[in-house]
Order: structure tokens, then sequence, then C-alpha cells
């Protein structure tokens, strides 16, 4: 059973920094994409980042790029996200879903149960 | 960017009535070379996480049931719900993985009537 369970949200100021994790069991992580998607308060769903299975390419929102940066450790199967410079607008629930294959993008057939990334003074 | 627009925003169907959600790219996203659209539905309940229902524009994702089921091609799709019912109560959205960034449609909210 393919499982993806999220950790290291919380509660951060504007301009702190986040690094959130996803441990990944159940398939061969190292063989399929990951990507991060989040929804924010009263809004709908919003791609964030992907990463290809060894980690070389990597892919961002512009909303995020430059603050955000997507990587993986196939040998912990874990996925993460580092944010960095948090704004207020980047408040949302973080997803950590699998692709369906290797290929980015791709539709994306599981999904964690979120983590809350809350970004206030 | 490919901008997804859904109609309507949300909707309220009485129980064992079909539901129709409408979903439009702003730019074609059939990949003609292998004849595959590529676009996605996903079903979202509150608490939950999403789940997706239908890939390639019309198949439907193991164990998802037969009521729902995808159709269209290049740039206007439509999912329906055949009949529904009390579990189905949730946010539709539509996505397109034709190119990067993936984009998601707005959402549409159904709800009994």
């Amino acid at each position: 059973e393919v499982q993806l369970l999220e950790s290291g949200g919380g509660l951060v100021q504007p301009g702190e920094s986040l690094r959130l994790s996803c441990a990944a069991s159940g398939f061969t992580f190292n063989t399929y994409a990951m990507s991060w998607v989040r929804q924010t308060p009263g809004e709908g769903l919003e791609w964030v980042s992907s990463i290809s299975t060894g980690g070389a390419s990597t892919y961002y929102a512009d909303s995020v790029k430059g603050r955000f940066t997507i990587s993986r450790d196939n040998s912990k199967n874990t996925l993460y996200l580092q944010m960095n410079s948090l704004r207020a607008e980047d408040t949302a629930v973080y997803y950590c879903a699998k692709d369906q294959t290797w290929e980015v993008p791709h539709y994306l057939n599981y999904w964690g149960q979120g983590t809350l990334v809350t970004v206030s003074s | 960017d490919i901008v997804m627009t859904q109609s309507p925003d949300s909707l309220a169907v009485s129980l064992g009535e079909r539901a129709t959600i409408n979903c439009k790219s702003s730019r074609s996203v059939l990949y003609s070379s292998y004849n595959k659209n590529y676009l996605a539905w996903y079903q979202h309940k509150p608490g939950q996480p999403p789940k997706l229902l239908i890939y390639w524009a019309s198949t439907r994702e193991s164990g998802v049931p037969d009521r729902f089921s995808g159709s269209g091609s290049g740039t206007d799709f439509t999912l329906t719900i055949s009949s529904l019912q009390a579990e189905d109560v949730a946010v539709y959205y539509c996505q397109q993985y034709f190119n990067t960034p993936q984009t998601f449609g707005q959402g549409t909210k159904v709800e009994i009537k």
C-alpha cells in the first residue's frame, strides 16, 4: 500500500524558513517523480514543485522560484521542500504527491494527508 | 502557462440526479503523436487529500465508481457524475499535465439540493 506521510509544518513568522519532509513507502520511490501541491485557505489547488527520479531535474512555480528548494533522498525514501523567505501568502496545506511515472509533469495518483504551514507575525 | 477554467463554480444536484462539470483549457492539451489528452480530474473532500478520479481525460482510476466519467478533447472537457450520491459531496478539480507548470482549475463545489 502506497503511503506518503508529510511532516515539518507549523507556525512561522514572515521571512523565516521551514523544511517539509515526506516519508514514502509501498512503492519503488526512486523510479517515480514526486511533487508538492498546496491548498491555500479558501482557495484551490496550486502546484508548487516537482523533482525527477534522481533529483537532477527540478521544477518550480513562479510564485516560489528562488525561495523554495525541492530535493529527495532515495536512500531514505524521503522527499523534502526547503522553504525560505516565507510570506503570508505561502500559508497553506502542503501535500506531497506521487507522480504516475518518472515523467514531469504527470497526473498525481497518490497524495499524503498534508501538513499545514502558517506564516504570520 | 495553460489556464484551466471550470464551470460552474458550484452546483447543487438532487440525490440520484446527474452532475456535470466543465473544464476549458486556454490551449489544447492533446498530444497528437500519442492521441492522448493530458487532463485529469480529482475529488477533494474536507480534511482529506485530493483523490485521483480520471486521467487521460476519460480513463477511470482503479476503484473509482463507474458513475464517474470523463469526456472531451483538445480544450474542452467534462466530468459527469451520472447519479449523485451523498458521498460525492466535494470539490472537483481538473488538472492539465501537458506541460510545466501543471495547472489546476479553480474547482467546482458539488452539493446536495
